[in-house]
């Protein structure tokens, strides 16, 4: 059973280019979460897509934007980089699930793209 | 709005001794989920353990217990025997109610084992 995945592993970009990092998700979930984790820091929350729609979003700008598609799997874009975007950018998927065990879904992360932009 | 502190930066453990890493959170949700995630140097954040805010019990999973005292907003990880492949980065996190999975990450507490 693949858990997540995560492409590429590493990427460098300069300042102003425009990057898609991509995810697939574990088998049999459909949630995709994105994380951004600058060095020495926790991650931090971007975006999350369920049914191909962003349902929750963390405190970025409008130049990270996100798609996920019909398989679940989703893309990360990041337009106009700047150089405080050198981070670990994490994927983590789950399974939706309501009611009282809303708060017990897990989500697993992929091992991230670690991104640079000089 | 929910905030996870983690007071320790780095700790120290001899091998096979057991160690605690501490963990407060802060949130006005009833109902929420509290997770401890293990982060080797590979960057791939393994989940190790979950407590629901109203689980009567403290949650276990092998090595790793959570020390929950819910009154004091603390959710502490025990780890017991401890091996050198636990030397990594741990971070305690938290999700609250409300239908959405956003998930609430502390700053981490660096771990190294030593023989």
């Amino acid at each position: 059973d693949a858990g997540v995945t995560q492409s590429p592993t590493h990427l460098i970009k300069t300042r102003g280019q425009q990057v898609t990092l991509r995810c697939s998700p574990k088998s049999g979930h459909d949630t995709v979460s994105w994380y951004q984790q600058a060095l020495g820091q926790g991650p931090q929350f971007i975006f999350q897509y369920y049914e191909e729609e962003e349902r929750q979003r963390g405190n970025f700008p409008d130049r990270f934007s996100g798609h996920q598609f019909p398989n679940y799997s989703s893309e990360l874009n990041v337009n106009a980089l700047l150089l405080g975007d050198s981070a670990l950018y994490l994927c983590a998927s789950s399974f939706q699930t309501s009611g009282a065990y809303l708060a017990k879904n897990i989500q697993y992360f992929g091992a991230g793209t670690r991104l640079s932009v000089l | 709005a929910q905030k996870i502190t983690q007071t320790q930066p780095g700790m120290f453990v001899q091998e096979k001794e057991a160690v605690t890493l501490d963990c407060t959170y802060d949130t006005s949700d009833q109902s929420y989920g509290l997770f401890w995630y293990k982060q080797p140097s590979s960057g791939e954040m393994i989940f190790l353990i979950y407590q629901g805010s109203y689980d009567e019990q403290n949650a276990t999973e092998g090595r790793y217990s959570l020390n929950f005292q819910k009154a004091r907003k603390s959710a502490n990880l025990v780890i017991s025997a401890s091996q050198l492949g636990d030397s990594a980065m741990y971070f305690c996190a938290m999700r609250g109610s409300g239908g959405y999975q956003k998930v609430t990450f502390g700053t981490g507490t660096k771990l190294q084992v030593i023989p």
